[in-house]
C-alpha cells in the first residue's frame, strides 16, 4: 500500500520569505504526483502535477513553483511568500483515484 | 468551463436523521466522479469512485449514486462520527491528471 509523507506539518513564515514543502511517497514507483492548495472553507485547487522526474505541469500561474528531483519526491517552493499563499497544502498520488497526504498548514504573516 | 458545485454548504442532522448531499458538475467529458471525507486539519480520505450514470456504491451508512449531471451521497441513520466535510471531485476524460473539486458540504451530526 502507498504512504504519503508531507513535511513540515505546520509552518508560519513572514511575507517575503522563501518556502520549501516536501512530499515523499512510499510503496509505488513512477507515480503521478500532485500539489493542491485548500483555502479556508473552499475546495481544493490544483497547483501542479508531475508524471515523472523533471516533468512539471503548472495549472495556475502564481508565486509558486514545483520540482521533482527524484521519482518519489515532489517539492513545492516559493522565492518570496505573499499573504495570499496562506492555506492548507496537500500532496496527492494517483493510483486509479487520488490519495492524499496529511497536508501542510502554511500561515504567512 | 469545467466546474463542480456542492450543496448544501453545511448540514446539521440529528443522530439517525437520514439525508442526502448533492454534487452537480459540468465537464466536457467525465472519466470518474469521486467522493472524499475530510476531517478538520487532515487530508481528504477516499470514499467512492463512480464511472457511469446509474452506478451506485455503498459503504456502511453511505451510498453514492451518479446521473449524467449530478451525484448524491446518501447518509442513512448517521452517527456523530460521520461529522466531517464531504468533498466531491470529477476527473476529466481529456486529461486524467485534472481533477476538479467542489467546495464541500460540512456535515454536523448531533447526538
Amino acid at each position: 500500500s502507498q504512504t504519503i509523507h508531507q513535511w513540515p506539518a505546520t509552518l508560519v513564515q513572514p511575507v517575503g520569505s522563501p518556502l520549501s514543502l516536501e512530499c515523499t511517497v512510499e510503496g509505488t514507483s513512477n507515480p503521478n504526483l500532485y500539489w493542491y492548495r485548500q483555502a479556508a472553507g473552499r475546495g481544493l485547487q490544483l497547483l501542479f502535477y508531475s508524471i515523472g522526474i523533471g516533468q512539471i505541469s503548472s495549472e495556475v500561474p502564481q508565486n509558486l513553483s514545483a520540482s521533482r528531483p527524484q521519482d518519489r519526491q515532489f517539492i513545492l517552493s516559493s522565492k518570496k511568500l505573499l499573504l495570499s499563499d496562506s492555506g492548507f497544502y496537500l500532496c496527492a498520488v494517483r493510483w486509479e483515484t487520488q490519495y492524499f497526504g496529511p497536508g501542510t498548514r502554511l500561515l504567512v504573516l | 468551463e469545467d466546474q463542480v458545485t456542492q450543496s448544501p454548504e453545511a448540514l446539521r442532522l440529528q443522530e439517525g436523521e437520514s439525508s442526502s448531499l448533492n454534487c452537480s458538475y459540468t465537464v466536457s467529458g467525465l472519466r470518474g466522479l469521486f467522493w472524499y471525507r475530510q476531517d478538520p486539519g487532515k487530508g481528504p480520505e477516499f470514499l467512492f469512485t463512480l464511472y457511469s450514470a446509474g452506478e451506485e456504491k455503498e459503504k456502511e451508512r453511505l451510498k453514492a449514486t451518479l446521473t449524467k449531471k449530478e451525484s448524491f451521497l446518501h447518509i442513512t441513520a448517521p452517527k456523530p462520527e460521520d461529522s466531517a466535510t464531504y468533498l466531491c471531485a470529477v476527473q476529466a476524460s481529456d486529461n486524467f491528471n485534472k481533477f476538479y473539486f467542489g467546495s464541500g458540504t460540512k456535515l454536523n451530526v448531533k447526538p
